[in-house]
């Protein structure tokens, strides 16, 4: 079966330090994977995504991802975080082998940035 | 304008009652998508619906009904309410089913009493 792992629940990281949060999968096949931010009270909002290509993938509000294969790990990174970046970040892979394609979601990590 | 929107954003009630919680898209996306969020923030499908027709519904109790009048809109209605559907439920559309990403309402935060 399809998963994603986020095995930290929280990261705390000071304002213009580099981040990271962890996330890693297990798919059959290629796998399609994504993260998003969700800030307190909304919806849950796309970051960016890997389905082919280049390892490195750039994505909204300076983050990126790299996609690892042989460690089957899609972290989320930022250079400098913001106090703005505190949030609740998830992990997602598209199960391409279902028939349904439904997105499976990782636990989630809350990022804290302390000024 | 809202690309994904749900209402109500809140809705208070009391157990065995039935309340319903409407999306809408204008994105002109074809697929739609019900996910559960408990107290815990954990993400869970419930149901997928792709141009109308049901896709995915996740072992979710038959109190649930959703429907889906035609792409833009999906609904969401509840029968007999027990504690434990106090959640927050998010409506999400997708271009299709291919590698797109998911587009979030806002949420609907339902308590039950």
């Amino acid at each position: 079966a399809q998963s994603v792992a986020q095995p930290e629940d929280q990261v705390n990281v000071a304002e213009g330090n580099p981040l990271t949060v962890k996330c890693t999968y297990s798919v059959s096949g290629n796998p399609y994977l994504f993260w998003y931010v969700q800030y307190p009270n909304r919806g849950l909002q796309f970051l960016l995504k890997y389905i082919t290509g280049d390892n490195l993938v750039k994505g909204s509000y300076g983050f990126e991802a790299e996609f690892n294969k042989s460690q089957t790990s899609f972290h989320l990174k930022k250079p400098s975080a913001l106090v703005s970046d505190s949030a609740l970040y998830f992990c997602a892979v598209r199960d391409m082998n279902s028939g349904t394609y439904k997105y499976i979601f990782g636990t989630g990590t809350r990022l804290k940035v302390l000024a | 304008d809202t690309a994904v929107s749900q209402t109500p954003k809140y809705l208070v009630t009391q157990m065995g009652n039935d309340k319903s919680i409407k999306c809408e898209q204008n994105l002109g996306h074809d697929t739609m998508y019900w996910y559960k969020q408990d107290s815990k923030k954990f993400l869970k499908i419930m149901f997928s619906y792709n141009n109308k027709e049901l896709i995915i519904n996740e072992t979710v109790p038959n109190r649930f009904s959703p429907k889906s009048p035609d792409k833009a809109h999906l609904n969401l209605h509840i029968n007999s309410l027990e504690l434990g559907d106090s959640a927050v439920y998010f409506c999400a559309s997708s271009q299709g089913v291919g590698t797109g990403e998911l587009f979030f309402g806002e949420g609907s935060r339902l308590t039950v009493l």
